[in-house]
């Protein structure tokens, strides 16, 4: 699977839209980006996900490059319960039947008043 | 129904206790797996059953022993652990297809080895 870049740490005031960038310049074609966040001592959570094409649901908007070398997951108006750390995981079905998640470090998003 | 249950939710065991961490699922997913996550880092892969049959052992040491007695049911038995051990443990579940399936989580384990 490719590997992705994230900046560790983001803010954002509450109410604005949080953009938060990832890098995966080694992606495949049959490769997809997800997104995952992780609210202190929770399980992670599944956002959204996407091959080429944008896509948007009630969580957030994921933006794909043409080139699909990068992608930006969009909350369009953040709030406290959005901080947490977000990881972008790009990933291919390798087997039929399960298709395993390999974490990086995420990006700390802080969601401030 | 889109949860995955884990219990218990905490769990402090000596060195030489066995005890065992359990996880189900009633969303007909056919794939589930267990992660360690230990503080301040991203959740590892530990074990994955695809079918009710092991598909990937991530070199877990004996001392973890995963089960899967059913399609919604997924234990992790363990003995003998060391401090270093202790960790959140998740356990997730996907559709079991190829393509495009999101995993869905538990809340986790939050083991600790005294």
């Amino acid at each position: 699977d490719a590997k992705t870049t994230q900046p560790p740490s983001m803010d954002c005031a509450e109410g604005r839209a949080a953009n938060l960038p990832c890098n995966h310049s080694t992606i495949s074609g049959n490769e997809y980006v997800y997104w995952y966040r992780q609210i202190h001592s929770q399980g992670p959570q599944y956002i959204i996900h996407g091959l080429k094409n944008n896509e948007t649901n009630e969580m957030a908007s994921l933006i794909i490059t043409e080139d699909r070398k990068s992608s930006t997951l969009i909350l369009p108006h953040a709030t406290l319960r959005d901080t947490a750390v977000y990881y972008c995981i790009v990933r291919v079905a390798k087997i039929p039947g399960y298709s395993t998640l390999t974490f990086g470090k995420g990006t700390m998003l802080l969601v401030s008043p | 129904d889109t949860e995955v249950t884990q219990t218990p939710k905490h769990l402090v065991m000596g060195m030489t206790n066995k005890k065992s961490l359990k996880c189900e699922q009633h969303m007909g997913h056919r794939a589930m797996y267990w992660y360690k996550q230990k503080a301040k880092k991203p959740p590892e892969l530990m074990f994955v059953y695809s079918y009710e049959k092991l598909s990937i052992n991530e070199s877990v040491p004996s001392r973890f022993s995963p089960e899967c007695p059913n399609s919604s049911l997924l234990n992790l038995h363990l003995h003998a652990l060391q401090p270093e051990d202790s960790a959140l443990y998740l356990c997730a579940s996907s559709p079991g297809r190829t393509g495009s399936t999101e995993a869905f989580f538990g809340q986790g384990t939050r083991l600790t080895v005294v």
